[in-house]
């Protein structure tokens, strides 16, 4: 069964890089069916994507995000890892990684989150 | 990019049923997700293209297509099916959450 692990720092200096990393295990981020996405929900508040990658570096991004996001894949480790760069308190979320199904190299019409990681909260504060 | 809608909050009653709507003006041309999501936990896809239900996930919950409003129905409620849902959809570029309804079993 495919699960995914989110890991990093719980605190983040503001103006400093957010780094989080998501393990996939029970299945290969090689996949040539799947893009992998991050989605982030402040606390009390709801879901926002953030971006999706395929396998071989394709990317999609939030365009209210792009900016200072990057996403990258490791397919050796079989993880795929997000930077924000110069974040604020308004970064503060709970990160979740998932399988973003249905996503193509053309579109992300007809695409979903399933499953999910667990999530980790990260708090941006000095 | 573009919005979809949801109706902050739904109540009701063991054993009724629930509906929870989610609107935007993509919706005719998209499909749409439904998750939900307990506290404290992740997310859990519920419905996908607008009306299947992934394996594992009970007959008491379907959804349905109308025009720019898709909608989740809880048939028969349990007290288990207290929680936060969430519509999803995606354009060629990009995909966008709704804005969320907390479902309370009274």
């Amino acid at each position: 069964q495919l699960q995914l692990q989110e890991s990093g720092p719980g605190l983040v200096k503001p103006s400093e890089t957010l780094s989080l990393t998501c393990t996939v295990s029970g299945g290969s981020i090689s996949s040539t069916s799947y893009y992998w996405g991050w989605i982030r929900q402040p606390p009390g508040k709801g879901l926002e994507w953030i971006g999706s990658i395929y396998y071989s570096g394709s990317t999609y991004y939030n365009p209210s995000l792009k900016s200072r996001v990057t996403i990258s894949v490791d397919t050796s480790k079989n993880q795929f890892s997000l930077k924000r760069s110069s974040v604020t308190a308004a970064d503060t979320a709970v990160y979740y990684c998932a399988r973003h199904k249905g996503a193509t190299v053309t579109t992300l019409s007809g695409s979903w989150f399933d499953p999910w990681g667990q999530g980790t909260l990260v708090t941006v504060s000095s | 990019s573009y919005e979809l809608t949801q109706p902050p909050s739904v109540s009701v009653s063991p054993g009724q049923t629930a509906r929870i709507t989610c609107s935007g003006d993509a919706l005719p041309k998209q499909y749409a997700y439904w998750y939900q999501q307990k506290p404290g936990q992740a997310p859990v896809l519920v419905i996908y293209k607008d009306s299947e239900r992934p394996s594992g996930i009970p007959e008491r919950f379907s959804g349905s297509s109308s025009g720019t409003t898709v909608t989740l129905t809880i048939s028969g409620v349990q007290a288990e099916d207290e929680a936060d849902y969430y519509c999803q959809s995606a354009d060629s570029s990009g995909t966008v959450f709704g804005t969320g309804t907390k479902v309370t079993v009274l």
